[in-house]
């Protein structure tokens, strides 16, 4: 599974757009990049997920580099509820997900 | 729609009795899978089930852990003896199918063994 290296934390303005950057270097051409985020003392949260094009649902949008070496996560609008540690992940199988320390996202008023 | 229903919530546990965590999966979910946490620290798979079937405990210590998930009732990860290292949080996700298909967590149990 790849390895990806996220900031270890992250301010954004309310009602900004939180743009959260990923590098996973490594990824192999068949591991889709995962992002998850975990407020703090619940269960992770499942965003969005993509392979090589750029994905988005009603939660955010993912956007890959060609090489497949980096990612954005971007959350339109932050807003407080948002809070939380936002996690990237490679891997082929999304079950055996490599949890890294993710980036820890503080929405400011 | 019911999620990914764990309980308890959380555990206290003298060193060296038994843990019980459970788990009920998504309706129509069948896969089951089981994380745990430390603090500061991401997420460790540990084993993933189907109904009657452990498929990969690659990740389960090799001693005083198991897990079950029978043909009727919740999927169960069990410690036993525990020691001060098992506090932890402990997750359960569940998916329709296999792998490929993205996987939804429960709120966790945390086990504090004092």
């Amino acid at each position: 599974d790849a390895k990806t290296t996220q900031p270890p934390s992250m301010d954004c303005a309310e009602g900004r757009a939180a743009n959260l950057p990923c590098n996973h270097s490594t990824i192999s051409g068949n591991e889709y990049v995962y992002w998850y985020r975990q407020i703090h003392s619940q269960g992770p949260q499942y965003i969005i997920h993509g392979l090589k094009n750029n994905e988005t649902n009603e939660m955010a949008s993912l956007i890959i580099t060609e090489d497949r070496k980096s990612s954005t996560l971007i959350l339109p609008h932050a807003t407080l509820r948002v809070t939380a540690v936002y996690y990237c992940i490679g891997a082929d199988s999304n079950y055996q997900l490599i949890w890294g320390a993710g980036t820890k996202l503080i929405i400011k008023p | 729609n019911a999620g990914v229903m764990q309980n308890p919530r959380h555990l206290v546990r003298r060193r060296g009795q038994e843990a019980r965590l459970r788990c009920s999966p998504m309706k129509g979910h069948s896969h089951v899978y089981w994380y745990r946490q430390l603090p500061e620290e991401g997420l460790k798979f540990m084993v993933y089930l189907q109904k009657e079937n452990i498929i990969d405990e690659s990740g389960m210590p090799k001693e005083r852990f198991s897990a079950e998930f029978p043909k009727e009732g919740p999927s169960i990860l069990r410690i036993q003896q525990v020691v001060r290292g098992d506090s932890a949080a402990y997750f359960c996700a569940s998916s329709p199918q296999g792998p490929g298909n993205t996987i939804y967590f429960g709120e966790g149990s945390w086990l504090t063994v004092v």
